[in-house]
């Protein structure tokens, strides 16, 4: 079975600053999708930065980036230049590849405060 | 243009009086999930509906129930709400059930028990 764990509930740092999130996981699968999430207080939950386990090449969004290491398996999530609305809980997750009967397996989160 | 919407968010029942929950989409999204999500903790999928498949998790308890009567609609009925279902309840849409696909979700239904 799959698991996720992020090993930080909660985070503060100063707007402007960069801040790493950490995850890790553990699975005997090889082809697979990790991805973090996004819940900011009372909105929904969105997708902010998805990895494919077989791309070596670290996924960037902005800036938002993920720093992932498939043989320790660790997918840790770098906020740049953070931002006020940057304070939600953030969600790391896995999925099997291409696999219609598997589901999203979330870990517990993190919840992120950007402070002013 | 709101894509997943939830409604009431803020849903207060008795001990044991039936509730149902509301989410509907303009995505057009053959898939359908509804997630428990309790204080703290990761999202729980309770089952997902691939257009009229309907998919239950082994642990979702027999008091949940589902229901998706058209493309866009689908409910979360709980028949005898406990003091242990107080949670947010997320519904999420996606086009396929691949990893491919982004899950969209709604903004959740909190639901207190009394």
């Amino acid at each position: 079975a799959q698991t996720v764990t992020q090993s930080q509930p909660e985070m503060s740092v100063q707007e402007a600053e960069t801040v790493t999130l950490s995850c890790t996981y553990d699975t005997s699968e090889s082809n697979y999708y990790l991805f973090w999430y996004k819940q900011p207080p009372s909105r929904q939950m969105i997708l902010v930065i998805r990895q494919e386990a077989y791309k070596q090449q670290n996924a960037t969004e902005n800036r938002f980036s993920v720093n992932f290491q498939k043989a320790a398996k660790s997918f840790s999530l770098k906020i740049s230049d953070s931002q006020l609305g940057d304070t939600a809980m953030y969600f790391c997750a896995f999925m099997k590849y291409e696999n219609r009967d598997d589901k999203i397996i979330f870990g517990k989160g993190t919840r992120l405060h950007i402070l002013p | 243009d709101a894509m997943v919407i939830q409604n009431p968010r803020y849903q207060v029942t008795q001990f044991g009086k039936p509730v149902t929950l509301s989410c509907s989409q303009t995505l057009n999204h053959n898939v359908m999930y509804w997630y428990q999500q309790k204080s703290s903790q990761a999202p729980k999928l309770l089952f997902h509906y691939y257009d009229k498949d309907f998919n239950n998790e082994a642990d979702t308890p027999d008091n949940f129930q589902s229901r998706r009567p058209n493309t866009s609609f689908c409910f979360l009925d709980i028949r005898s709400p406990g003091l242990g279902d107080a949670a947010m309840y997320l519904c999420a849409t996606s086009g396929t059930l691949t990893s491919t696909d982004t899950q969209y979700f709604g903004p959740g239904t909190r639901l207190t028990v009394l």
